[in-house]
């Protein structure tokens, strides 16, 4: 089945400091990638979905300069925290897609974000 | 706009109880699909089945089944003789049937239900 990866699984940052969180689609190539973000006890909240090779479109409430995605190639994203304040401590979690019949997301397990 | 409702918030049973799961969506499309996923304490989320808007079908799987009634937007599922293993959040997601440049197949998610199921 299609396996999408995520790096780190975890990390704890000082406020201020930047964070990148990759994904990956390991066994295809996906044409749209979803990031969400799950606060505790709560749901999944899109944040953007990018495409590859384009800018990433970003959810209503998102800040574009502060959760930065960059969409390289049809097999990696990345999701950039920026100056990261103990606020922005969630789950994040992205998923991959395929332009097909069945508009099916492969998740990845998540990075869980914790900043001091 | 679409929205996804998942009324429980928390459900707790014994194990080899049954327990049903509501999901109330909204949308304006007549062609969408819906989602059930499980996310255990690991928060990697499971899928466990896509149905389209056109296939009211009830399906069945196992332990599992679902219950789709276009006529009350209701997308129910319900596990049969619980078991621990099961305890987990439950989320219910839409998501348009037909991706285009104009709609990328985004998920919405409804809040989830928390399901414990003791032994």
């Amino acid at each position: 089945g299609a396996v999408v990866s995520q790096h780190p699984s975890w990390v704890i940052c000082k406020s201020g400091t930047s964070v990148k969180i990759e994904c990956r689609s390991l066994d295809f190539q996906a044409t749209t990638m979803f990031w969400y973000r799950q606060f505790p006890k709560q749901s999944l909240m899109l944040m953007a979905t990018s495409n590859e090779g384009s800018k990433a479109t970003y959810e209503q409430g998102v800040e574009k300069d502060k959760f930065l995605i960059n969409h390289a190639s049809l097999t990696l994203s990345t999701l950039t925290v920026t100056s990261a304040h103990p606020e922005d401590s969630s789950f994040y979690i992205c998923s991959a897609s395929v332009l097909g019949p069945y508009n099916e997301q492969f998740f990845g397990p998540g990075t869980r974000l914790t900043v001091l | 706009a679409q929205k996804v409702t998942q009324a429980q918030t928390e459900i707790s049973v014994v194990e080899k109880e049954d327990v049903t799961l509501d999901c109330v969506y909204e949308t304006r499309d007549t062609t969408y699909y819906l989602f059930w996923y499980k996310q255990p304490p690991s928060g990697e989320l499971v899928f466990l089945i896509r149905r389209n808007s056109f296939d009211e079908q009830n399906e069945i799987s196992g332990r599992y089944s679902w219950n789709f009634q276009k006529s009350t937007s209701s997308f129910n599922f319900t596990i049969t003789a619980s078991q621990v293993v099961d305890s987990a959040v439950y989320f219910c997601a839409l998501s348009d049937l037909e991706v285009s440049s104009s709609n990328t197949g985004k998920l919405i998610f409804g809040q989830g239900t928390t399901l414990q199921v003791k032994p």
